[in-house]
């Protein structure tokens, strides 16, 4: 069963400051890799889909980095604001399967 | 936004008594999944289906069953729901660009 693991669990960060978490997912048989913001009493949205080595990929504020050789991702958002407080999750995929496994989340919390 | 909707959106039943969810869309998306959200645990995959009739098992799938007949339709059904089936249950699709998935809007079920 592929395990899809994130650190840390919660995070705590003031306003302006800029942070990353982790996403390891087992390297072998990788296929793709999605990171999904999910807001408290939302649905989650997708933020990036990476399937590449050495993908880097970015929207606004937000950035994302793909190594798949070594099993890991990172989310970088720079210069935190209020309304990035959200659970953000990672989700991995192996060839051949059409299901997602996600990770349990990080929860990031912007203090003003 | 994606055309995705559930019904209901809130549930209560009763211990030992059949609930049946709707997922409904209207991207012709080939790929539709049920998610339950709980603490701790993030999203798990209860089922998932490839098409009209062509449905698979997640990681939590005992105690559910599902039907699609129709491409925009996919039912979650609890033949006997129990108090640890209570949580939040998201349908997704997807297009297939990477399995990339949009949500929709969460049912909360809580199971007396």
């Amino acid at each position: 069963i592929l395990n899809v693991e994130q650190s840390p669990q919660s995070l705590h960060v003031q306003e302006g400051d800029s942070t990353n978490f982790t996403c390891s997912f087992p390297s072998s048989n990788f296929y793709a890799l999605h990171w999904y913001r999910w807001e408290t009493a939302k649905s989650p949205e997708a933020l990036f889909v990476m399937t590449l080595n050495g993908d880097e990929k970015k929207k606004g504020r937000i950035s994302a980095t793909l190594n798949t050789k070594e099993g890991y991702s990172y989310l970088y958002i720079k210069g935190s604001q209020p309304e990035d407080s959200a659970t953000y999750l990672c989700a991995a995929i192996i060839q051949g399967a059409q299901k997602l496994v996600f990770g349990q989340g990080t929860r990031l919390t912007i203090n003003p | 936004d994606a055309g995705i909707t559930q019904s209901p959106r809130h549930k209560v039943t009763e211990t030992g008594t059949p609930v049946t969810l709707r997922c409904h869309q209207t991207e012709n998306h080939r790929y539709m999944y049920w998610y339950r959200q709980d603490p701790g645990h993030g999203l798990r995959l209860i089922h998932y289906s490839y098409g009209v009739k062509d449905t698979d098992k997640g990681e939590v799938s005992d105690g559910y069953s599902v039907s699609r007949s129709k491409t925009e339709d996919f039912l979650l059904t609890l033949e006997s729901a129990t108090s640890s089936q209570t949580s939040v249950y998201f349908c997704a699709i997807s297009g297939g660009y990477h399995y990339e998935q949009y949500f929709g809007p969460g049912t909360r079920l809580t199971v007396t």
